[in-house]
């Protein structure tokens, strides 16, 4: 079974630095698909950045871009220019490529703090 | 915009009654769906998977008996929470997949007195 750890329960970063979330998984898979999912205390989950294991290039959208190793089996996500609005619980997930199993699991979360 | 979208936000129920939450997905069909369980301060918790004409698919350790969805319709699932215990207090997710992305409803907080 995949697992996906976070191993930073809380994180705070200045307003309009750079802060990076670290996440690393399990996988015995070749192709698969990573995601960061951020829940702002609305509790709505939104779709960050998503990867694709088989492209190489990292994944970036706007603000947000990702580290991914994947010999290392870790997906890095990097905040730029942090905004207020950042500041939210951010889940890094995994789901395998194959079949029809669209089964996400989840890290534990990391709390990203933004201090004015 | 949203494209799935969830019923109630929030439900408050006696012990012993149940609830129904509604998923749906808007403008498109989902012959998928998910319902996640979250806890304060904790991750997301596949419940089971939901799908179209089919039984739902439970996850270990999730009683299928008091928890029962039904996916009739392609655009619509439906988890409901039988004989609800002030355990069962909680807050549920669902969702369903679009253009290979997961899209989640806004939730629905279960409190059970």
């Amino acid at each position: 079974a995949q697992t996906v750890t976070q191993s930073q329960p809380e994180m705070s970063v200045q307003e309009a630095e750079t802060v990076t979330l670290s996440c690393t998984y399990d996988t015995s898979e070749s192709d698969y698909y990573l995601f960061w999912y951020k829940q702002p205390p609305s509790r709505q989950m939104i779709l960050v950045i998503r990867q694709e294991a088989y492209k190489q290039q990292n994944a970036t959208e706007n603000r947000f871009s990702v580290n991914f190793q994947k010999a290392a089996k870790s997906f890095s996500l990097k905040i730029s220019d942090s905004q207020l609005g950042d500041a939210a619980m951010y889940f890094c997930a995994y789901r395998s490529a194959g079949g029809s199993n669209y089964k996400l699991t989840f890290g534990k979360g990391t709390l990203l703090t933004v201090n004015p | 915009g949203a494209v799935v979208s969830q019923h109630p936000s929030r439900v408050i129920c006696k012990s012993g009654t149940s609830v129904k939450i509604e998923c749906r997905s808007l403008d498109f069909q989902a012959t998928t769906m998910f319902w996640y369980r979250q806890f304060p301060k904790q991750s997301l918790m596949l419940m089971a998977t939901s799908n179209e004409g089919s039984k739902a698919t439970y996850e270990q350790g999730v009683e299928k008996d008091k928890f029962l969805i039904n996916h009739a319709s392609l655009t619509l699932s439906t988890l409901t929470v039988t004989s609800a215990h002030p355990e069962d207090s909680s807050f549920y997710i669902c969702s369903a997949y679009r253009d290979k992305k997961l899209f989640f409803g806004s939730g629905t907080q279960l409190s059970v007195l």
